[in-house]
């Protein structure tokens, strides 16, 4: 596709309950990017994949997150035993190469609801 | 600790004022500048972007003034528009290998006709 595609674009989910969130970056980007975006509260960094690199995974609030990237390609965020602070928009990003300059597209987020 | 401090929270200009919004940071690591908008239901879309070697970047009605001494930078939208109105993110690079964005708090600019 065009830009960095999410699904899904709504979750509600039990607290409790574990949810997956998944991210398309743009063909060809190998950096690929998670943040949170919490009401008044910015962008909040998660994690960062550079190609084969080890993720740098330094912004993740808890071992109750963690997302993989198979194949250089499609990202998945998971949140285990889900907690209703953990409700925010949580936007994926890539960038064509993990250096500035590149600059670095999001995606429309996936808006999660922990009831 | 918040690394980069925007301000203000919220701005009302009327049609072609000149909103100005604020950033200020403490990391002298911090090298490069950019400034995403971000509509209501959209992502983040990278607005303009400064490196600290120069001073000032414009981009159309769009302008980046950076301060390096003082570690502050603005945005200033010339001649602004309703269709201005969105939420604005600073940001820094942190430097080092890894390319990764710290963002300010935001900033809500509406652009009254």
């Amino acid at each position: 596709g065009a830009g960095v595609s999410q699904s899904p674009s709504n979750k509600v989910t039990e607290k409790g309950k574990d949810v997956e969130l998944r991210c398309d970056p743009i063909s060809g980007h190998t950096a690929l990017y998670w943040y949170r975006q919490s009401l008044g509260q910015g962008l909040e960094f998660l994690i960062y994949f550079q190609g084969n690199s080890a993720p740098d995974k330094s912004g993740l609030p808890s071992d109750r997150f963690s997302a993989e990237r198979t194949g250089g390609s499609v990202s998945t965020l998971t949140i285990q035993r889900t907690q209703q602070e953990d409700s925010a928009v949580y936007l994926c990003a890539s960038s064509l190469r993990g250096s500035i300059g590149n600059t670095i597209y999001f995606g429309e987020g996936s808006w999660l609801t922990v009831v | 600790q918040q690394q980069v401090k925007q301000s203000p929270q919220s701005l009302i200009v009327q049609k072609g004022g000149i909103p100005i919004i604020n950033c200020a940071y403490e990391n002298t690591a911090f090298d490069y500048f950019p400034w995403y908008q971000q509509f209501p239901g959209k992502g983040p879309a990278l607005l303009i972007a400064i490196r600290p070697d120069v001073s000032e970047k414009k981009e159309g009605r769009f302008t980046i003034s950076f301060n390096k001494s003082a570690k502050q930078f603005s945005l200033h939208i010339m001649d602004s528009q309703p269709g201005d109105s969105a939420t604005y993110f600073c940001a820094a690079n942190s430097g080092g290998s890894n390319y990764k964005l710290t963002f300010g708090k935001g900033t809500l600019l509406t652009v009254n006709p």
